[in-house]
């Protein structure tokens, strides 16, 4: 199947600072990426969905200030948590799927990042 | 809205038994019905899909059960070992979708014992 890497898969920072999060697709282009975020023992919560060139669609609730995403290229997104505070500790995951061919239909996720805001 | 519910929520399977989670969903539009498997710490990995022409398909261990009139898919796997021991989501794919994500069950943790 397809790689999307994450990176990185830890981060720790203190609280006000900015986190960036970088979601890539290592053999496959996507024109379409998805963020996530988990909490302990609960499903994806979907937070927005990044087009290649456009900006991102963010689901109700999300403040799209704080989670600024990027998609710049069809290999690369980003989300960058801006003035992250305790409670944006997470689990965030990106999914990107696939253009064109067979492929298209599947959605191929990260290995998550682990976020803790101290 | 678009729901996919997904049950048990937890499952505790012995060793070589068979592990069955249910899915089902309230419409009809969607037209592709992945599996993902889910280690802590880990990000979701495919396991295994399918599309509603079909009514099963297997893959090694796992196998899709698939009840078009009923709106249930189900995943089974067989001879349960404690490395299948995750969490586990049942999606869909709505119909034409473009950007459109895929719709997640709950998510069933499931538990098999030596």
């Amino acid at each position: 199947g397809a790689v999307v890497s994450q990176h990185p898969s830890w981060v720790i920072c203190k609280s006000g600072t900015s986190v960036k999060i970088e979601c890539r697709s290592l053999d496959f282009q996507a024109t379409t990426m998805f963020w996530y975020r988990q909490f302990p023992k609960q499903s994806l919560m979907l937070m927005a969905t990044s087009n290649e060139g456009s900006k991102a669609t963010y689901e109700q609730g999300v403040e799209k200030d704080k989670f600024l995403i990027n998609h710049a290229s069809l290999t690369l997104s980003t989300l960058t948590v801006t003035s992250a505070h305790p409670e944006d500790s997470s689990f965030y995951i990106c999914s990107a799927r696939a253009t064109g061919g067979r492929m298209n239909t599947e959605a191929f996720f990260g290995q998550g990042t682990r976020l803790t805001v101290v | 809205q678009q729901q996919v519910k997904q049950s048990p929520q937890s499952l505790i399977v012995q060793k070589g038994g068979i592990s069955i989670i249910n899915c089902a969903y309230e419409n009809t539009a969607f037209d592709y019905f992945p599996w993902y498997q889910q280690f802590p710490g880990k990000g979701p990995a495919l396991l295994i899909a399918i599309r509603p022409d079909v009514s099963e398909k297997k893959e090694g261990r796992f196998t899709i059960s698939f009840n078009k009139s009923a709106k249930q898919f189900s995943l089974h796997i067989m001879d349960s070992q404690p490395g299948d021991s995750a969490t586990y989501f049942c999606a869909a794919r709505p119909k034409h979708s473009g950007n459109t994500p895929l719709v997640f069950g709950k998510g069933t943790r499931l538990s098999v014992i030596a």
